[in-house]
């Protein structure tokens, strides 16, 4: 069963640079795409982007210019950054599997999620 | 957020409530809609996928529908453990993105 684990660096003062990563436990990062979605505290979902195992990626349009994903198949694991970082960014941020199927796709599993705190 | 849903929602334990999502034909009108269910202090989790299926182990005291551009998330006996924010998502293809609705925070009473 894939299991996901998110982690990062500490606080993060605005200006600075985040950077993300999340291990694949479980099972192959071929075939899926791996997906980065954050949750500032108290409100709702939003969607970062997303990578293959071949590097291709799409990116949320309101952060497109700021955000870098990457993959790392011989660690199984998949990194975000996110540069010039405001107080707009803390978030709990988490990653997931997205499962493709034809006509459509899903989610599926999250990992826990990691806050973090941009704060001057 | 493009995909509206109302922020909140309530009923009393046996009771059937039902969570709207509303969006337009760039998403829900042309793509198919998936539910996540969010406990307290938790990760999402599927709940419905392709705007009716359900993933193994979810109770078929959840389901989902979809018609023209809104879908729609019922839950029928309910249960105090869904006590729960429930989110919609779909991909949009105006955005060229994925999109989620702002949420529903739903109480049994």
């Amino acid at each position: 069963q894939v299991h996901l684990q998110e982690w990062g660096a500490g606080p993060l003062k605005p200006s600075e640079t985040l950077t993300l990563t999340c291990a694949v436990y479980g099972g192959s990062l071929s075939g899926y795409y791996w997906s980065w979605i954050r949750q500032p505290p108290g409100k709702g979902l939003e969607w970062i982007g997303e990578i293959n195992h071949s590097g291709s990626t799409t990116y949320n349009p309101s952060l497109r210019s700021r955000l870098a994903i990457s993959v790392d198949t011989s660690k199984r694991q998949v990194s975000l950054r996110l540069t010039s970082v405001t107080a707009t960014d803390t978030a709990v941020y988490y990653c997931a599997r997205l499962v493709r199927f034809l006509g459509g796709n899903y989610f599926d599993p999250w990992g826990q999620g990691t806050l973090v705190i941009v704060s001057s | 957020s493009v995909l509206t849903q109302p922020p909140s929602a309530s009923g009393t334990p046996g009771q059937t409530v039902t969570i709207s999502c509303s969006g337009s034909s760039s998403n829900i009108g042309g793509n198919t809609v998936n539910w996540y269910q969010q406990l307290p202090g938790t990760a999402p989790t599927l709940l419905i996928y392709a705007d009716n299926q359900r993933p193994s182990g979810i109770p078929d005291r959840f389901s989902g529908s979809k018609s023209g551009t809104s879908a729609s998330l019922a839950i029928s006996g309910l249960q105090s453990e869904d006590e729960a924010d429930y989110y919609c998502a779909a991909w949009d293809d105006s955005l060229i993105g994925r999109l989620f609705g702002g949420g529903t925070r739903l109480t049994v009473l």
